[in-house]
């Protein structure tokens, strides 16, 4: 299986911040990576697929690239409701594989 | 738009079989793939499996054979059984919409509100 690891697992912000989340794949998955963003109760929600493609209807500040193996989301200027926890997902190969998660919190 | 809600036990007893099927509205069934992810309670996502229109399968293999899948297309519907279950199983099941199409590929659009399994005696 492909593992995927994201750092950090948590991190504080105040509204306006850009932050930045990692995820690196254990081994090459292309551009085949996708991000989620999950409220407390909530399902999860589909914001970037193929690296950097936003999904219809997510705002512009989210942002995604890749380095090798390494996945970047960025959230330039943190808004209330960006204030959750993130999921990269690999869609390279089953088993589709999911990070651990990253929780954004108001500082 | 799409809507997809889970229903199902909310409590099985372990060695059981656990089953929930999610119904489908607003859209066909057609052409997309359905797919399965819980997520134990504090914890991260796992996938579990999808099913395709046609019926064809993609399971986790850490699942085993415990899980199996159906689909109904015109009942807009689709089951998840996984048998022999655990208090490991305990989680909230979610099925979602697994997209076809080459660059949006085994990623998941539509998500259903998530339906809350416990195992336990």
């Amino acid at each position: 299986d492909i593992q995927m690891t994201q750092s950090p697992s948590s991190v504080s912000a105040s509204l306006g911040d850009r932050i930045t989340i990692s995820c690196r794949a254990s081994q090459d998955i292309d551009n085949w990576l996708a991000w989620y963003q999950q409220k407390p109760g909530k399902a999860p929600k589909l914001l970037i697929y193929k690296t950097s493609r936003l999904q219809s209807g997510v705002p512009s500040r989210f942002g995604g690239s890749r380095s090798g193996t390494d996945f970047t989301l960025t959230i330039t200027s943190l808004q209330p409701e960006d204030f959750a926890t993130y999921y990269c997902q690999q869609a390279n190969s089953f088993p589709l594989t999911f990070g651990g998660g990253t929780k954004v919190e108001i500082k | 738009q799409v809507q997809l809600r889970e229903s199902g036990p909310g409590l099985v007893t372990p060695s059981e079989t656990l089953s929930l099927t999610c119904t489908v509205s607003g859209a066909s069934m057609n052409n997309y793939y359905w797919s399965w992810v819980r997520q134990p309670a504090g914890k991260g996502l796992e996938w579990i499996g999808r099913i395709y229109s046609s019926g064809t399968t993609n399971n986790n293999p850490s699942l085993r054979s415990r899980v199996t899948m159906s689909i109904d297309t015109s009942k807009k519907e689709f089951s998840l059984r996984l048998s022999a279950v655990t208090a490991a199983d305990t989680a909230v099941y979610y099925c979602a919409r697994d997209r076809v199409m080459v660059e949006e590929q085994f990623t998941m659009d539509v998500w259903g509100q998530g339906a809350t399994v416990t195992v336990s005696s």
